[in-house]
């Protein structure tokens, strides 16, 4: 079965700390999304992977495709980064669509 | 910046009644996508639609969804005979291609059946 884990389930932090978040998928993929869903529940978009690294501002997502597991990096976290994150994956044989793990909610404290 | 809209943003109906959720995909897209999440549960895959007609779907689509695009605007989504546990949030997402490209989520339509 196509399985997307995340952990941890749930993550405090004090502002202006380094936080990771993890995923580790099951099978061959075509391509990992790092998203972002708000407290009122709209999901935005932040990184799509398929190899490498990529950086947008404080966030930086990494895959290592052998080993299945990607992470999400924020440096200096601030309070407005408290959210949850979800990874999905699109999976080698399918048509686009993503499959979701369960995300990581984000708590940040001034 | 070019968004996908959801209409309505919340709706409350009775069991046994049909809904149909409308969703207005970013313009120059060509894949198209809907999503639930029931309330405290992960995101869950329903359907995908390219080139009028459906690409993908899961086990949840059973013969109750059925999904249309009427004209060159609109996305729907259509619950024949709504039951209890079809309450969820339902997401629209378009997308330029597919394996390897970003979708755009719309902010969701929260269904909830009586």
């Amino acid at each position: 079965k196509n399985e997307v884990e995340q952990s941890p389930q749930n993550l405090t932090a004090q502002e202006g700390e380094f936080i990771t978040i993890n995923c580790s998928y099951s099978v061959g993929i075509s391509a990992l999304h790092w998203l972002q869903q708000h407290p009122g529940g709209g999901i935005v978009s932040l990184f799509m992977l398929s190899s490498g690294k990529k950086k947008h501002g404080r966030l930086i997502a990494t895959i290592n495709i052998q080993e299945k597991h990607s992470s999400l990096h924020i440096t200096a976290s601030h309070p407005r980064d408290s959210a949850v994150y979800i990874c999905a994956v699109n999976y080698g044989g399918s048509q686009g669509n993503l499959i979701f793990g369960k995300g990581t909610k984000l708590s940040v404290k001034p | 910046e070019p968004e996908v809209t959801q209409t309505p943003s919340h709706q409350v109906t009775q069991m046994g009644q049909e809904v149909i959720l409308r969703c207005v995909p970013i313009s120059n897209h060509l894949y198209f996508y809907w999503y639930r999440q029931i309330l405290g549960q992960k995101v869950e895959f329903l359907v995908s639609f390219y080139n009028n007609e459906i690409s993908e779907k899961s086990e949840i689509f059973d013969d109750q969804f059925s999904v249309e695009r009427p004209d060159g605007s609109n996305f729907t989504l259509k619950i024949r005979s709504t039951k209890l546990e079809d309450s969820a949030m339902y997401f629209c997402a378009s997308s330029w291609g597919t394996r390897q490209e970003t979708q755009y989520f719309g902010p969701g339509t929260r269904l909830l059946v009586l």
